[in-house]
């Protein structure tokens, strides 16, 4: 069963631009959830989709979106980017109370 | 929002030495997980304990969730067993809230 992945693997961008990170769920799993563990933070709680609807989200601001598609993949979009959202982005699929991670996503703002 | 706690922050150990970790959380849960995040920075999820114990080969962990701790047990520990682990909470709003983590360091 192939786990939960995501993609790229290391994205760099300038400040001012947009970034889309992707993440597809374990086959099965309709939720997925962002997390971002930035440098100094923590793991800190993003996004949360199921059944392509946003059902919760952090304490983030609204630059900080995404969406889910019919098939559960999802995309995280980060606008205007600033250099503190350099961090390692990581998503999760769960069914039955347990979460799945995939291998993240490094951003890099320079 | 609920606080999770963990100790030590740092733990070196000799390989084949035994080590405890332990996390603390504020308000009850319906979700506690341990995970290990390996140099790559993935987590790897260790256990998904809610209350009781479980074991998987030389790691155990405990969850007694009526006084709000759990605790992680690595036997004979050995040098892939470094990196940091971490413990994560979620009281049934589908958000994860994490510990800040123990970095274990194993040396040969």
């Amino acid at each position: 069963e192939a786990g939960v992945t995501q993609s790229p693997t290391h994205l760099i961008k300038t400040r001012g631009q947009q970034a889309t990170l992707r993440c597809s769920p374990i086959s099965g799993h309709t939720s997925v959830y962002w997390y971002q563990q930035a440098l100094g933070l923590g793991l800190q709680f993003l996004l949360w989709y199921d059944e392509g609807e946003e059902r919760n989200r952090g304490n983030f601001p609204p630059r900080f979106s995404g969406r889910q598609f019919p098939n559960y993949s999802s995309e995280l979009n980060v606008n205007a980017l600033e250099l503190e959202d350099s961090a390692l982005y990581l998503c999760a699929s769960s069914l039955n109370g347990g979460y799945t991670f995939g291998s993240g996503t490094r951003l890099t703002v320079v | 929002g609920i606080q999770v706690e963990q100790s030590p922050p740092d733990l070196i150990l000799q390989e084949g030495a035994n080590s405890t970790l332990r996390c603390n959380f504020s308000d009850s849960v319906n979700n506690l997980q341990w995970f290990h995040q390996n140099p790559w920075g993935q987590l790897i999820n260790l256990f998904y304990i809610p209350s009781g114990t479980k074991q998987n080969g030389r790691l155990s962990a405990t969850t007694v969730a009526t006084e709000r701790y759990s605790l992680l047990y690595i036997s004979s520990s050995q040098t892939t067993d470094s990196g940091v682990y971490f413990c994560a909470v979620e009281r049934g709003d589908y958000k994860l809230s994490f510990g800040a983590g123990t970095t274990v360091t194993v040396r040969a």
